[in-house]
């Protein structure tokens, strides 16, 4: 069974930077897509980024292009955000989602983790 | 960039009714590329339906969606008391991902 668990939420001050990570299990991890989708508190859900099956291709919402990267270690089967120049508005719960396509995006998501939360604030 | 608007923004039923979800995309989308999800207090969002109507593994058949263009729906035929939750469309295009901001079905 697919699994997918995310670590490394934390209350952080603006400016500062934090490192998510997302241990996949149960599948063959180097052969799908992944996204980071997050949730502000009381909002809907918002997708933050992608990356391909092989880190070759990466895509970013407008809201954090340049301050976030989204990357991978098939090695480890673990995903990773790197998220720098923190702001109030990126605190939200942070969801480590598997794409269901193979070698290409498919856009849907079929497995999605519990989440880690992040909160930004003085 | 692709506006996904979803209607109503509540909808109150009961149980055994059914509900018809409305998603409307600021421009003609592929189907293909339409995706409904539902997601309960304390829990991930789940996936309901990929390509516009196209159940997911383990999705009860009372789940449907179709549409093409601009517009999309997800039925849900006899409501169970589990499937009162928010309920999201979902479109990706051009490497990125928009969703829309949900529709709540909630007990009357």
């Amino acid at each position: 069974q697919a699994l997918l668990v995310e670590s490394g939420g934390a209350v952080v001050h603006p400016g500062r930077s934090l490192r998510l990570s997302c241990a996949a299990s149960g599948f063959r991890f180097d052969g799908f897509g992944m996204h980071w989708v997050r949730q502000a508190p009381g909002q809907g859900l918002e997708w933050v980024a992608v990356i391909s099956f092989d880190a070759s291709d990466t895509y970013y919402a407008d809201s954090v292009k340049g301050r976030f990267t989204i990357s991978r270690d098939n090695s480890k089967n673990t995903l990773f955000l790197q998220m720098n120049s923190l702001r109030p508005e990126d605190s939200a719960l942070y969801y480590c989602v598997k794409d269901l396509g193979g070698w290409y995006i498919a856009g849907a998501m079929d497995v999605w983790g519990q989440g880690t939360t992040v909160s930004v604030s003085s | 960039e692709i506006v996904l608007t979803q209607s109503p923004g509540t909808l109150s039923l009961s149980p055994g009714n059914r509900a018809t979800l409305s998603c409307r995309a600021s421009q003609g989308v592929s189907s293909s590329y339409l995706s409904w999800y539902q997601h309960k207090p304390g829990q991930p969002p789940r996936l309901l339906i990929s390509a516009a109507s196209s159940r997911a593994t383990g999705i009860p058949d009372r789940f449907s969606g179709s549409g093409s263009g601009t517009d999309f729906t997800l039925t849900i035929n006899r409501l169970e008391p589990e499937d009162f939750a928010v309920y999201y469309c979902q479109h990706y295009r051009n490497s990125l991902v928009a969703f829309g901001p949900g529709t709540r079905v909630d007990l009357k």
